[in-house]
């Protein structure tokens, strides 16, 4: 059963920051890591599949990367509507899994 | 254009019984997995399940097996979350969400369904 540990669980930052958030399988998912946010209130959105690749209509200040089992999300310079909690998903295997998410808050 | 039109809220009582469904639109509903995903008040999500409405396949989280059965029905494009008997921790907001050729994940999502469960 893979495990995903998303780190850190919340993070406040200013605009205009740049923002890091962390994910890693406990064992290997390939390129098998999805991001997504969710607004207060709303149903989860894909933002990036296959670990770095933009869903089309995401802006490009967000982007993802992958080295081994650690996967990142990187917002490059944050903005007031990236207020939400992000989650890490594996689906190399059936059912995917969550990581436990990240929520942003503006300073 | 993908479309997952979920049922409505719901109010039962401990020990009722449920089935919620989620109706899919705009693509080959038989041939792409599709799921259920909870998330209780202030929690984060979890995938309950996936189904894949062409032969029924189905696989359950662990933490869900033998509490709830996720059923579909090609013939109407809907899947199925069901409860035999409900408990108050059932309370939640319930996600479906379906398979993208495109990506590979599941990208496409219902709106959701509140499900409140207290005497």
């Amino acid at each position: 059963d893979i495990q995903m540990t998303q780190s850190p669980s919340s993070l406040s930052a200013s605009v205009g920051d740049r923002v890091t958030i962390s994910c890693r399988a406990s064992q290997g998912i390939s390129n098998y890591l999805a991001w997504f946010q969710q607004k207060p209130g709303k149903a989860p959105k894909s933002l990036i599949y296959a670990a770095s690749s933009l869903q089309r209509g995401v802006p490009s200040r967000f982007s993802g990367s992958r080295s081994g089992t650690n996967f990142t999300l990187t917002i490059s310079s944050l903005q007031p509507d990236d207020l939400a909690t992000y989650y890490c998903q594996q689906y190399n295997t059936n059912p995917p899994r969550f990581g436990q998410g990240t929520k942003v808050e503006i300073k | 254009e993908v479309r997952l039109v979920q049922s409505g809220a719901e109010v039962k009582k401990p020990g009722e019984s449920l089935k919620i469904s989620c109706k899919a639109s705009g693509y080959n509903f038989a041939n792409y997995w599709i799921g259920w995903v909870r998330q209780m008040p202030g929690r984060g999500l979890e995938w309950m399940g996936i189904i894949y409405p062409s032969d029924s396949d189905t696989r359950y989280s662990p933490s869900f097996r033998a509490q709830v059965i996720i059923s579909a029905d090609t013939s109407i494009a809907t899947a199925y979350l069901q409860w035999s008997s409900l408990r108050a921790s059932d309370t939640a907001m319930y996600y479906c969400a379906s398979l993208s050729e495109t990506t590979a994940n599941f990208d496409y999502w219902g709106q959701g369904t509140l499900v409140s469960v207290s005497s």
